[in-house]
């Protein structure tokens, strides 16, 4: 079944460690997208990516870092973890291609604490 | 670039009345409005979405309606039930090459009190 997953769904680490949170999909799309989310709260843009080897910065300074070497995997990576970034990370993608609205659609999405 | 202001932010309602939402866009560009419901613990999924050469779309209970002149569209809820619940966002997008897609706006959470 075409859709996005996300791993892992829950994780809680201490301050400084290096964290990759993971996410394919198999949509068929180019367009991936991470957003962090407080549960309830606005939707940030952190970071996005129009196909292979694309990546772009979103509204959200996170001091995170993405890659897109794979169509369907968009990991997004932490250096150094610390306590403003608990909150949840919510992967999407949309297709690219062709004249259709540009749906996103979204993953289960990561919790993520901080201690 | 495209910025979305969402209001109410906050939104309670009698079980069976009808609820609005309403969102302005400022770039005239955009041509792709959808609106997506996220429940409690769980992701945003799109709900209803309206292209800018339609002025109003219906789906059963919920409806958008669009004001391009006026770059204001709106998320009418009829008949709500408890399980409307949730926080619902609008957004705005152009197919233009080189423009990002899907700018937000920052929410509305509608309580529908039973």
């Amino acid at each position: 079944e075409a859709d996005i997953y996300q791993t892992p769904r829950y994780l809680v680490i201490g301050t400084g460690k290096k964290i990759t949170l993971e996410c394919s999909q198999t949509m068929g799309h180019d367009k991936m997208y991470w957003y962090q989310q407080d549960p309830g709260m606005e939707l940030h843009l952190i970071h996005y990516s129009y196909g292979v080897n694309s990546t772009e910065k979103g509204d959200l300074s996170s001091e995170s870092t993405v890659s897109r070497i794979r169509t369907e995997h968009f990991p997004l990576t932490l250096e150094s973890a610390r306590p403003s970034h608990t909150s949840q990370y919510l992967c999407a993608s949309s297709e690219l291609r062709g004249g259709g609205p540009d749906t996103q659609y979204f993953g289960p999405g990561t919790r993520l604490t901080v201690l | 670039g495209e910025n979305v202001e969402q209001h109410p932010s906050t939104l309670s309602v009698q079980e069976g009345d009808s609820a609005v939402i309403k969102c302005t866009y400022s770039d005239s560009a955009s041509n792709y409005f959808p609106w997506y419901k996220q429940e409690l613990g769980k992701r945003p999924q799109l709900i209803i979405d309206i292209r800018s050469n339609v002025g109003e779309k219906k789906d059963q209970r919920i409806a958008v309606t669009l004001n391009k002149t006026a770059k204001h569209f709106s998320l009418h809820i009829t008949e709500t039930q408890p399980e409307d619940s949730a926080v619902y966002f609008c957004a705005a997008s152009s197919r233009d090459t080189g423009r990002r897609a899907l700018t937000f706006g920052s929410g509305t959470r509608l309580q529908v009190q039973p």
